[in-house]
C-alpha cells in the first residue's frame, strides 16, 4: 500500500516561514491535500489539489508538488498556527484514501 | 451554515456492533461524496470508508473491509456507517467528512463534523 511520510515535528519562530514536508513515492503524480488539527478540533482543510487554498484560509498557506515530495508552506507563522497538520492523497493501485502520520507543528 | 453531526459512539463489547450517523445541513447532500475518517486516541487521522453521491461507487479500508459498512440515505441528509465485529483496535473518534466532488476518488474532504468517540473494551 502507499505510504505518506511526515516529519513528525517542525519547529519555527514567530514570523518566520515554515515547511511540512510529505514524502511519496512519485507523489508528484497524484494530488495532494493539507489539512490542520489542532487539539480537540476536528481537522480544516487548507490547501488541496497541491496548492489550492479554500475560501477562508490566508494566503499565508500554501502548497507544492513535485518529484517525491509535497510541501506545506506557511509564511509569517503565527502563535495560532500551532496544530498537527496531515497530507493526504488517493492511492489509485488500492482505491483507498491514504494520510501521512502528521507533523506537529510548534511555534517557538 | 453547513453542519455534520454525528451520534451514535458509546461504550461496546468486543465482537459487538454499532451504528454511527451522520446528519447533514446547509448543502445539497446529494451532490457530494461522503465519508468517514477514525482518529484512535493520541495517534493520526485513518480513513475508513468512503460512498459517492449516488451510493454507486463504495470503498472502506483494509482495516474494517468486511466487518465494516458504510451507506447513505439522501432523502434523509445522512450518512451511516454500520460496524460489527468490533475489536479494541476500532477505539477512536470517528469522524465524517464531505468530499469536495460527488465521487469519492482523488479529492479533499472540505467540511468535517465534530466526531463521535467510539470504545470498544470489554
Amino acid at each position: 500500500s502507499y505510504v505518506l511520510t511526515q516529519p513528525p515535528s517542525v519547529s519555527v519562530a514567530p514570523g518566520q516561514t515554515a515547511r511540512i514536508s510529505c514524502g511519496g513515492n512519485n507523489i508528484g503524480s497524484k494530488s495532494v491535500h493539507w489539512y490542520h488539527q489542532k487539539p480537540g478540533q476536528a481537522p480544516v482543510l487548507v490547501v488541496y489539489d497541491d496548492s489550492d487554498r479554500p475560501s477562508g484560509i490566508p494566503e499565508r498557506f500554501s502548497g507544492s508538488n513535485s518529484g517525491n515530495t509535497a510541501t506545506l508552506t506557511i509564511s509569517r507563522v503565527e502563535a495560532g498556527d500551532e496544530a498537527d497538520y496531515y497530507c493526504q492523497v488517493w492511492d489509485r493501485s488500492s482505491d483507498h484514501v491514504v494520510f501521512g502520520g502528521g507533523t506537529k507543528l510548534t511555534v517557538l | 451554515e453547513v453542519q455534520l453531526v454525528e451520534s451514535g459512539g458509546g461504550l461496546v463489547q468486543p465482537g459487538r456492533s454499532l451504528r454511527l450517523s451522520c446528519v447533514v445541513s446547509g448543502f445539497t447532500f446529494d451532490d457530494y461524496a461522503m465519508h468517514w475518517v477514525r482518529q484512535a486516541p493520541g495517534k493520526g487521522l485513518e480513513w475508513v470508508s468512503g460512498i459517492s453521491w449516488n451510493s454507486h461507487s463504495i470503498g472502506h479500508a483494509d482495516s474494517v473491509k468486511g466487518r465494516f459498512t458504510i451507506s447513505r440515505d439522501n432523502a434523509k441528509n445522512s450518512l451511516y456507517l454500520q460496524m460489527n465485529s468490533l475489536r479494541a483496535e476500532d477505539t477512536a473518534f470517528y469522524y465524517c467528512a464531505k468530499d469536495i466532488n460527488g465521487d469519492y476518488v482523488d479529492d479533499a474532504f472540505d467540511i468535517w463534523g465534530q466526531g463521535t468517540m467510539v470504545i470498544v473494551s470489554s
